[in-house]
């Protein structure tokens, strides 16, 4: 059975503090490994797909990277608006465009 | 681009009464939606996957009688909650795939729908 775990459960940040989010998974072929943002009270908005290890993905002060056992966000200079749920899921080969999420990284960035 | 919208953005009925959310995919075609609930402070449950042109399939525990699912068409799916009750009420989130390729689909995901049962 497929298996998400983030990590932390919960992170504050100061505005310009950098740091990491962690997403270890267990998958039967990994066909695609996702992060979404989550704002309170709205649905999760794409931010990347991971494909195989060794795989890197940017947009703006975000950056997610992916190995055999887990994926990182890295969160670069980071501004309040950047606070939000971040998620991770992934896609097997076998359950066909079925998603596992995590439970999710819940985000504050102070100013 | 991959826009998809949800209607009603919420909804507060009583109890016993039937409820129809629409999922819409605005600007690609979508093959396959999804179906998702989340209650407070917790992470996306699946409900259900809904194929174009065929039957739903429902995850375990979810019934497919109260829970019905429509797939009318490559840019619509609904959801139907019937003889809801106040344990029903929740987050209810869609998502949809586009139809061209077939190596890891992307879901992108509507704004949701809060329903609130009385």
């Amino acid at each position: 059975e497929d298996q998400v775990t983030q990590s932390p459960e919960a992170l504050r940040l100061q505005e310009g503090e950098s740091s990491s989010l962690n997403c270890s998974y267990t998958v039967s072929g990994l066909r695609g490994l996702f992060w979404y943002r989550q704002d309170p009270g709205k649905g999760p908005e794409f931010l990347f797909t991971l494909y195989s290890a060794g795989e890197e993905k940017e947009k703006e002060r975000l950056k997610a990277t992916l190995t055999k056992k887990e994926s990182f966000l890295h969160i670069t200079a980071p501004k309040p608006e950047d606070s939000a749920t971040y998620l991770c899921a992934v896609q097997d080969g076998t359950s066909f465009q079925k998603l596992v999420f995590g439970t999710g990284t819940r985000l504050l960035v102070s100013p | 681009g991959a826009v998809v919208s949800q209607h009603p953005s919420r909804v507060i009925c009583k109890s016993g009464t039937s409820v129809k959310i629409e999922c819409r995919s605005l600007d690609f075609q979508a093959t396959t939606m999804f179906w998702y609930r989340q209650f407070p402070k917790q992470s996306l449950m699946l409900m259900a996957t809904s194929n174009e042109g065929s039957k739903a399939t429902y995850e375990q525990g979810v019934e497919k009688d109260k829970f019905l699912i429509n797939h009318a068409s490559l840019t619509l799916s609904t959801l139907t909650v019937t003889s809801a009750h106040p344990e029903d009420s929740s987050f209810y989130i869609c998502s949809a795939s586009p139809s061209r390729g077939i190596t890891g689909k992307t879901q992108y995901f509507g704004p949701g729908t809060r329903l609130l049962v009385l």
